[in-house]
């Protein structure tokens, strides 16, 4: 594919509902990358995988908070038991260098807002 | 090749002192530059500058972003045993199929001592 794609674009979930955010990363890129983005602020690190393995979860804002990459490719953010504070924008990028500073390349993002 | 260039690459300086960071890029299609205090665990973000001149403050902590000269500087006043850490420079651009990508600097690595 040209670019990372993530799906769904817009998602509103009502409170207290889980929810699941997928990430389909550039082909053959090692390094995938969640952030979460509230509007006017700058992109904030949640979690970080190598392949399949998650190396970097400490962003994760709370245990309500998981994300995975089983074949080290398409990876899903799942939020359980969403709250309003989980309203924001979350954004894939994908990297084709392992390491978590090199040039990254994001997805169009989804907006999640909680109800 | 876009990139972002950050110094000094360390620094150690004594609580009190101020410290200025200097972060420069050359990239094309910028959106935005960001600044980012790393410490044991995963960075947080700190600012995000997408205009010249105009001053970003959050207590002892400011930045500017000049993109004329193409960087920014990151100031913090009064500086604390806390603030001892990684401070990262990400810039945001645009690339040639208009999607968004991030480029890291290496970071300046700032220690403060009592």
């Amino acid at each position: 594919g040209a670019g990372v794609s993530q799906s769904p674009r817009y998602k509103v979930a009502k409170r207290g509902q889980d929810v699941a955010l997928r990430c389909d990363p550039i082909s053959g890129h090692v390094s995938l990358f969640w952030y979460q983005q509230a509007l006017g602020q700058g992109p904030e690190f949640l979690t970080y995988f190598q392949n399949e393995a998650q190396l970097d979860k400490s962003g994760l804002p709370s245990d309500r908070f998981f994300a995975e990459r089983p074949e080290g490719s398409v990876s899903t953010l799942k939020i359980q038991r969403t709250q309003q504070e989980d309203s924001a924008v979350y954004l894939c990028a994908s990297s084709s260098r392992s390491g978590p500073y090199n040039e990254q390349f994001f997805g169009p993002g989804t907006r999640l807002t909680v109800l | 090749e876009d990139k972002v260039v950050q110094s000094p690459l360390s620094l150690v300086v004594h609580e009190g002192d101020t410290v200025t960071l200097n972060c420069s890029y050359e990239v094309t299609n910028f959106r935005s530059l960001l600044w980012y205090k790393q410490e044991k665990k995963a960075p947080t973000f700190l600012f995000m500058l997408t205009s010249s001149g105009i001053e970003k403050k959050s207590g002892r902590l400011s930045s500017i972003l000049d993109k004329k000269e193409l960087f920014s500087i990151l100031n913090i006043t009064a500086t604390q045993t806390g603030d001892s850490a990684i401070y990262l420079c990400a810039v945001e651009a645009h690339n040639a199929g208009n999607n968004r990508k991030l480029i890291w600097g290496l970071g300046t690595s700032l220690a403060v001592n009592p």
